[in-house]
């Protein structure tokens, strides 16, 4: 079936450091791939997504880019804050159904 | 803001107990879907609704129901309740074949 692998972490990084999480899926076809973000004592909201190979998704700073021959979507933001302190998810979601698959989550903490 | 809302925010009971919790999906959205997210399985996906019928099932307990009203909300109950059931619940909404928006949660702490 499909599932995600992400790096576990936890992360820690100095304020204005280069961050990337890996993400690497398995699914058949063509899934939608996403980031998801869970700051503390919040729920899970929408960091980006990307629909097709190649495509890339940014939002507030982060990237991934959906890269198909590698079966990958490793997020990266060019310079954390300590306000990115948080968990990050990466999901698939497949054609054939609306089922999103999660990986474990990536614990990322900044530090000033 | 998602525009989801799920009720209680926090809850408290006891080994044995049942409980239910709510879940109003965004306007528009007739997809609702569960999950529970505890230390040690992570995030896991309980069961999906849609338009008030059973669509998915994930890793869902047979002490675990959940049902869609014909106003679209949801509700989740949990019965016979165990200390491992203690986790954050979650409810997601979507329009068909778009991207899930997630609730506040649900804290459930059994004692």
């Amino acid at each position: 079936g499909d599932s995600v692998t992400q790096m576990e972490g936890p992360v820690t990084l100095s304020e204005e450091a280069f961050l990337t999480i890996n993400c690497t899926y398995t699914a058949t076809g063509y899934p939608s791939l996403f980031w998801y973000v869970q700051y503390p004592g919040e729920g899970l909201q929408l960091l980006l997504k990307a629909t097709k190979a190649d495509d890339k998704g940014s939002n507030k700073g982060f990237e991934a880019t959906y890269r198909k021959e590698t079966t990958s979507f490793h997020l990266e933001k060019g310079s954390v804050q300590v306000s990115d302190s948080a968990v990050y998810f990466c999901a698939t979601r497949g054609t054939s159904y609306d089922k999103v698959i999660f990986g474990p989550g990536t614990s990322l903490s900044v530090i000033p | 803001d998602s525009g989801v809302t799920q009720t209680p925010k926090h809850l408290i009971t006891a080994t044995g107990q049942r409980v239910t919790l709510r879940c109003s999906p965004r306007s528009g959205d007739l997809s609702v879907y569960w999950y529970q997210q505890s230390l040690d399985q992570g995030l896991q996906f309980l069961i999906q609704y849609y338009n008030g019928e059973e669509r998915a099932k994930g890793n869902i307990l047979e002490r675990f129901s959940a049902q869609q009203f014909p106003d679209l909300h949801s509700e989740l109950n949990l019965s016979s309740l165990e200390l491992g059931d203690s986790a954050l619940y979650f409810c997601a909404s979507s329009a068909v074949g778009d991207t899930q928006y997630f609730g506040p949660g649900t804290r459930l702490t059994v004692l």
